[in-house]
């Protein structure tokens, strides 16, 4: 069974820092891993979307790496703003399935 | 473009009230659809995805029941509500069943049951 984990679960970091968001999963049969953003009470905003077969994808100060050996991925935020500050979702599409799964997100506070 | 609609945003009902949430897609057809809850402090959980008209698989035991009337059209119902269908309902949907084109999310519908 597909496990995907997120920690921290909470991070604070002062404004203009660059930072990184981890995100491990346990089976690397994958067809894609994808990064999301959820604001408090909002749906889920797709940031970037990786295939098995690449190893970054990059949206602006976005950046994400995928290293499916090793069963890990890391979302680069290059310059945070406070606009940045939102719930961070880490998901994978399972080789065997559709069922796309989970981690708990991490919650990222940017102070001006 | 492909947009997704829920509605409502959000939602108030009593214990043993029935329930409707509707999705629906635009701009693409015979898409996969799926609905998931978020509950506080815990991570998505798939409830139901369809692949097609009258598709529908159950992820887990529950006293919700979905259905697909029209390709693209999703339904999360419930003939009486319990306290613990409190949650927040997401509808997605994917062009393939893999998934592999990645996962697009509607806004929500925050739904406590009182």
């Amino acid at each position: 069974k597909q496990e995907v984990t997120q920690i921290p679960a909470a991070l604070s970091v002062p404004e203009g820092e660059n930072l990184v968001l981890n995100c491990s999963f346990t089976d690397s049969a994958i067809y894609n891993l994808q990064w999301f953003r959820q604001d408090p009470g909002k749906g889920l905003t797709s940031l970037l979307l990786i295939q098995s077969s690449q190893r970054e994808q990059t949206s602006g100060r976005l950046n994400a790496s995928l290293d499916k050996s090793s069963g890990r991925s890391t979302l680069y935020i290059a310059a945070s703003q406070p606009g940045d500050s939102a719930t961070y979702l880490c998901a994978v599409t399972p080789g065997a399935n559709s069922k796309l799964t989970f981690g708990k997100g991490i919650t990222l506070s940017v102070r001006p | 473009s492909q947009t997704i609609h829920q509605w409502p945003a959000t939602l108030v009902q009593p214990v043993g009230s029935p329930l409707s949430l509707e999705c629906t897609v635009e701009g693409t057809s015979n898409p996969n659809l799926y609905w998931y809850r978020q509950a506080a402090g815990r991570g998505l959980q798939l409830l139901f995805y369809s692949v097609g008209i009258g598709q529908i698989s159950s992820e887990v035991p529950q006293n919700l029941s979905a259905s697909r009337p029209q390709d693209r059209q999703f339904i999360l119902s419930s003939k009486k509500l319990l306290l613990s269908d409190s949650g927040f309902y997401l509808c997605a949907w994917s062009a393939t069943r893999s998934g592999s084109g990645g996962y697009t999310f509607g806004s929500g519908t925050r739904l406590t049951v009182v």
